[in-house]
């Protein structure tokens, strides 16, 4: 009964190749986020969607395409993989906007 | 550029010591701070402070947000070895930016 849940856990791949992770929470949730912790533990926004609408990109990479079929999935598409993408991507979720966070497991992803 | 510094970076104390972590902001549309434990995957939740000089606490763990300096304080009394983690700070927006913003963490070993 986990309550944000992310698949897969580890992701490792060649540069140049795209990949998907995906993500669901079943706590009912109307906002769903992606943050990305680089290996010196910082945690930094990507993308948030309130309701399946997306409100806030952060400077990502026109490589980074989220997608939110309905409000308990949110779904984080990468191409064209850098080196410089490997990090740990965590989803997260929350009641509304304003409130606090829950967050996934993390994908743990490797570019070799 | 919105900023949260937390200090200290890394913290060792030993079991039954009381530590006091800080996390200093600036940031335009403060609405919270939030404070989580991250220990091997996803950060966890701890408190969220929107009121200056209100302390909330949870068994030996504290905080209290001072509003006019720009700052927060968590506090652990009594410290066990399962307090080891990394503790991160965060602040929230006001109106529809539902992001949050994180410091960069301090990571505490509590040893026997």
């Amino acid at each position: 009964d986990t309550a944000v849940s992310q698949t897969p856990k580890y992701l490792v791949t060649q540069m140049g190749n795209d990949k998907s992770i995906k993500c669901e929470q079943n706590l009912g949730h109307d906002t769903m986020y992606w943050y990305k912790q680089d290996s010196k533990k910082f945690l930094k926004i990507m993308f948030s969607y309130n309701n399946k609408e997306l409100i806030i990109n952060e400077t990502v990479p026109n490589r980074f395409s989220p997608k939110s079929p309905d409000k308990a999935h949110l779904n984080l598409h990468i191409n064209s993989l850098e080196l410089g993408d490997s990090a740990v991507y965590f989803c997260a979720s929350s009641p509304l906007i304003g409130q606090p966070q829950h967050f996934g497991d993390g994908t743990r992803l490797s570019i070799l | 550029e919105d900023k949260v510094v937390q200090s200290p970076l890394s913290l060792v104390v030993h079991e039954g010591d009381t530590v006091t972590l800080n996390c200093s902001y600036e940031v335009t549309n403060f609405r919270s701070l939030l404070w989580y434990k991250q220990e091997k995957k996803a950060p966890t939740f701890l408190f969220m402070l929107t009121s200056s000089g209100i302390e909330k606490k949870s068994g030996r763990l504290s905080s209290i947000l001072d509003k006019k300096e720009l700052f927060s304080i968590l506090n652990i009394t009594a410290t066990q070895t399962g307090d080891s983690a990394i503790y991160l700070c965060a602040v929230g927006y006001t109106g529809t930016a539902s992001k949050l913003t994180f410091g960069t963490g301090t990571r505490l070993q509590v040893t026997l």
